[in-house]
């Protein structure tokens, strides 16, 4: 099955730098790769994502690369603000046409600290 | 307003005894899932299910059972069995055939004492 490592386990960064966290998959049949952010007491919200027909993804402050030679995805966080302070999770899996067997393996987490 | 409801959001339990922890969508999606999240852990897939009337084990799903009767329910049992039941347990839901995006519930935290 899937693999997904996940790193730093732990980041911390001054507000207005730049945030990167690295993942990396075993699965070369993996084709989704989503971006989740929990806050404290709360469910993972989807932040972005990404499918294996391109290379990178942005939404504002918010960009995703994918290299799936070396399998591997990265989420990157520029000008961080206090509010981005949060755990963010990295997730795998294969989506086919057929629609069988989707589930997400997901890493073990980043916990991002923005200080003012 | 759509979305996906897990209740209790903070639940009780004595060594031994079983507990449901309900989930309940109203996105019309086909798919349901529940997670467990462990300090360290990441998310770890318990039970899923993509159509009503039938689910599928997870990679921990020793001591949980499910059940998938209608579209928007999909309830899971904690059982004596399960040797470590106290963590934080996450449902989720999704379109199914192709389409990515998994929405999460706010979690319950269940403690056994």
């Amino acid at each position: 099955g899937e693999n997904v490592e996940q790193h730093p386990s732990t980041l911390s960064v001054q507000e207005g730098d730049s945030a990167v966290i690295k993942c990396t998959y075993s699965d070369s049949a993996s084709n989704y790769f989503p971006w989740y952010k929990q806050e404290l007491g709360k469910g993972p919200q989807l932040i972005i994502d990404i499918r294996s027909n391109v290379g990178e993804k942005k939404d504002q402050r918010i960009a995703v690369t994918l290299n799936k030679t070396a399998k591997h995805f990265s989420l990157h966080i520029t000008e961080t603000q206090p509010e981005d302070s949060a755990v963010y999770f990295c997730a795998a899996t294969s989506i086919n046409s057929g629609g069988s067997n989707y589930k997400l393996t997901f890493g073990k987490g980043t916990l991002l600290t923005v200080n003012p | 307003d759509g979305g996906i409801t897990q209740s209790p959001k903070y639940l009780f339990r004595k060594e031994g005894q079983n507990v449901t922890l309900s989930c309940e969508q109203n996105l019309n999606h086909d798919a349901m899932y529940w997670y467990r999240q462990d300090p360290g852990q990441g998310l770890r897939l318990i039970y899923y299910s993509q159509i009503v009337n039938d689910f599928q084990k997870g990679d921990i799903a020793e001591g949980y059972s499910v059940s998938r009767e209608k579209k928007e329910s999909f309830p899971l049992t904690v059982t004596s069995a399960q040797k470590n039941p106290t963590a934080f347990y996450l449902c989720a839901s999704s379109l199914n055939r192709g389409v990515g995006e998994a929405f999460f519930g706010q979690g319950t935290r269940l403690t056994v004492v």
